[in-house]
């Protein structure tokens, strides 16, 4: 089975341009989410999609961040303009709520590593 | 608000030592608590998890104990290898409104030498 995919591996831009991440769940996972990883941190959350609707983007920098999830499956998270304090890794990460809490596991693709000059 | 505090690296050890990297966490209500390891150039990977106290999660030889009354999940190996080097990150997990929320610590880099 496939995992979560993440594209492209790695960015460079200069600060005020945009740039656009995408993701591609594992196939049946109905809730998608997107971390930012800085420098010797653990993620923290951006938003969480369930299908296609955003349950949970109370941590968006909405006036430069917007991400969408047309058709509850693929997502993409842009930023507008870029800053350089956005440097960081943007992590996706899937999981499939039915059978139980218990198993309501995250599973994260490689992640994107955003460098902002 | 939730939070989770994880000893600090980096870990250097050599191969077959022993290995504990520690957790402690603080949370309103009973939350799940995981291990998740990064190896270079990858994403988080689920290692273990315990859902309740007193669980134990278990996985590659790595295991944790859930501890309500120490509020801990310390990570443990009897023996590590070379192979074991990554970034450790203990998370928990608890219901936000009905969502589940996961907050992390801020990861542990465990090198080991042959």
């Amino acid at each position: 089975e496939a995992g979560v995919v993440q594209s492209p591996r790695y960015k460079i831009i200069e600060k005020k341009q945009p740039v656009a991440f995408w993701c591609n769940p594992i196939s049946g996972h109905n809730t998608l989410y997107w971390y930012r990883q800085n420098l010797g941190q653990g993620p923290e959350l951006l938003i969480r999609y369930e299908n296609e609707e955003a349950v949970d983007d109370s941590q968006l920098p909405k006036d430069r961040f917007s991400a969408e999830r047309l058709k509850g499956v693929d997502s993409t998270l842009k930023i507008q303009p870029a800053e350089l304090g956005d440097s960081a890794v943007y992590l996706c990460a899937s999981s499939d709520p039915g059978g139980g809490r218990a198993k309501n596991i995250q599973y994260f693709g490689a992640g994107t590593r955003l460098s902002v000059l | 608000g939730d939070s989770v505090t994880q000893m600090e690296g980096p870990v250097t050890l050599s191969e077959e030592a022993f290995l504990t990297i520690n957790c402690t966490y603080t949370a309103t209500g009973y939350p799940s608590l995981f291990w998740y390891v990064q190896y270079p150039g990858e994403g988080l990977q689920l290692l273990l998890k315990a859902t309740k106290a007193d669980d134990k999660g278990s996985n590659k030889g790595f295991e944790a104990t859930y501890r309500k009354e120490t509020t801990s999940f310390h990570l443990e190996k009897g023996s590590v290898q070379v192979s074991d080097s990554a970034v450790y990150f203990c998370a928990l997990s608890e219901l936000d409104f009905g969502n589940e929320k996961l907050t992390f610590g801020t990861g542990t880099r465990l090198t080991i030498i042959p």
